[in-house]
């Protein structure tokens, strides 16, 4: 079956860029049917979507953090990455990755399906 | 974006008993509301899609249903596994947004 596993620095300095990679093991990244998402959660906070990446490298990002996030495919390595880059305390959560459906079959799970274990970053000096 | 307002952020269960979570959308989301549940130091579980429709393994306990823009969860007879966090989202549009999570706790 497929799993998701993120893998990045767990802790970054303020004002740098955090850097985070979700390797997707069990099922091929290139096909069409999924989104890619990285999605996190701040401590004792809710849950925060930042975006997605599909095969084809187009890309979606929250509002709220455009302009400070890219988000990235390599299909070679079954990976896709997550860059976030001015980062203060605020960016502080646990990081995770998530598949999402893109077409829709019957019987067929939608929304986030899979999720990563997550990957604590903290930002601090 | 499309806010999702969950109610209660507390909720106190006696277990054996029925809970019920509510989640309302600001506009309109369709059937398009997935329900969440994350235990503590895990990642959360797709528990509910298509407002309804129970994922793969997801005891018959759990269901979903839909009103207009108001989505409820129901916990028909509360297990100790089932003492955690609910989350629901919309995935009519983008950006994906969460409601703020409730807490189902053994009172």
């Amino acid at each position: 079956q497929v799993q998701l596993q993120e893998s990045g620095p767990g802790l970054v300095k303020p004002s740098q860029t955090l850097s985070l990679t979700c390797t997707v093991s069990g099922g091929a990244i290139s096909s069409d049917v999924y989104y890619w998402s990285w999605i996190r959660q701040a401590p004792e906070k809710g849950l925060e979507w930042i975006g997605y990446a599909y095969y084809s490298g187009h890309t979606y990002y929250n509002p709220s953090l455009t302009g400070r996030l890219t988000i990235s495919v390599d299909t070679s390595k079954n990976q896709f990455s997550l860059q976030l880059s001015s980062v203060t305390a605020a960016d502080t959560a646990v990081y995770y990755c998530a598949r999402e459906r893109k077409y829709r079959l019957p019987g067929a799970p939608e929304s986030f399906d899979i999720w990563g274990q997550g990957t604590m970053v903290t930002v601090s000096s | 974006e499309i806010v999702m307002t969950q109610s209660p952020g507390t909720l106190s269960v006696s277990p054996g008993e029925r809970a019920t979570l509510s989640c309302r959308a600001s506009q309109s989301v369709s059937s398009d509301l997935a329900w969440y549940q994350q235990r503590p130091g895990q990642a959360p579980r797709l528990l509910i899609y298509g407002a309804s429709t129970r994922a793969t393994g997801v005891p018959a306990r759990f269901s979903g249903s839909r009103s207009g823009t108001e989505f409820t969860l129901t916990i028909s007879s509360l297990q100790s596994e089932d003492f955690a966090v609910y989350y629901c989202q919309q995935y009519n549009n983008w950006p994906r947004t969460f409601g703020q999570g409730t807490k189902v706790e053994i009172k």
